[in-house]
């Protein structure tokens, strides 16, 4: 079964750094667009990241030059790392997989809560 | 502010249909056939639902539809069920910030 496993959410203060993983399972992320989606409580879906299968990568304009989204093929995993965090930034952070070749995601990881607050 | 505007809530009786709208840009939706749409049950990861405007993914139900007109796309529910109720959320692609998405629209049924 197709599967991806978010993990690395947590309490951290304004300022800080913070890695998440996006572990897949059943098909490999460098043969895929990867996306990262996150959600502030009780609020709507917010894009973040993509990494093309080629390597490129884009951001949404508020995470630009703050945050990098990166794989390792070795490890069929991807991650966003995210630096100078804000307490907007607060979100349940979800992984998603291109659905065939469109603009569309599925299937998407449980997502990881990341706090960012003093 | 979300990119692209859908109602708040919408609500209806089992077994009538409702129709959610998401309407945008011509930097997004209006530009390409790329609007997707998910259903998100509360606690839970979105789920896909429609995506290319009016193709649905394996395994969803033939009641979900979709369809656009110029810088709107709708979702039609029909012979709405309990578990339809959700939160719904459009998306497209955008040539000015890659995916955009709706604000959402809770779906509550009767």
């Amino acid at each position: 079964e197709v599967q991806l496993v978010e993990s690395g959410g947590g309490l951290i203060q304004p300022g800080g750094s913070l890695r998440l993983s996006c572990a897949a399972s059943e098909f490999t992320v460098s043969d895929n667009y990867m996306a990262w989606v996150r959600q502030a409580p009780g609020k709507g879906l917010q894009w973040v990241s993509v990494i093309y299968s080629g390597g490129d990568t884009y951001y949404a304009d508020s995470v630009k030059g703050r945050f990098t989204i990166s794989r390792d093929n070795s490890k069929n995993t991807v991650y966003l790392q995210m630096n100078s965090l804000r307490a907007g930034d607060t979100a349940i952070y979800y992984c998603a997989r291109r659905y065939t070749i469109t603009w569309a995601f599925d299937p998407w990881g449980q997502g990881t809560l990341v706090t960012v607050s003093s | 502010q979300s990119a692209l505007t859908q109602p708040a809530s919408v609500s209806a009786s089992p077994g009538q249909s409702i129709t959610i709208s998401c309407t945008g840009t011509s930097s997004d939706i209006g530009g390409y056939d790329y609007v997707s749409w998910y259903q998100q049950h509360p606690g839970k990861a979105p789920k896909l639902v429609i995506y290319d405007v009016n193709n649905r993914p394996a395994g969803i139900s033939n009641r979900f539809s979709g369809s656009k007109s110029g810088n709107t796309a709708s979702l039609t529910i029909s012979g709405l069920q309990a578990e339809d109720e959700a939160d719904f959320y459009c998306s497209s692609y955008s040539n000015i910030n890659i995916l955009v998405f709706g604000g959402g629209t809770r779906v509550t049924v009767l």
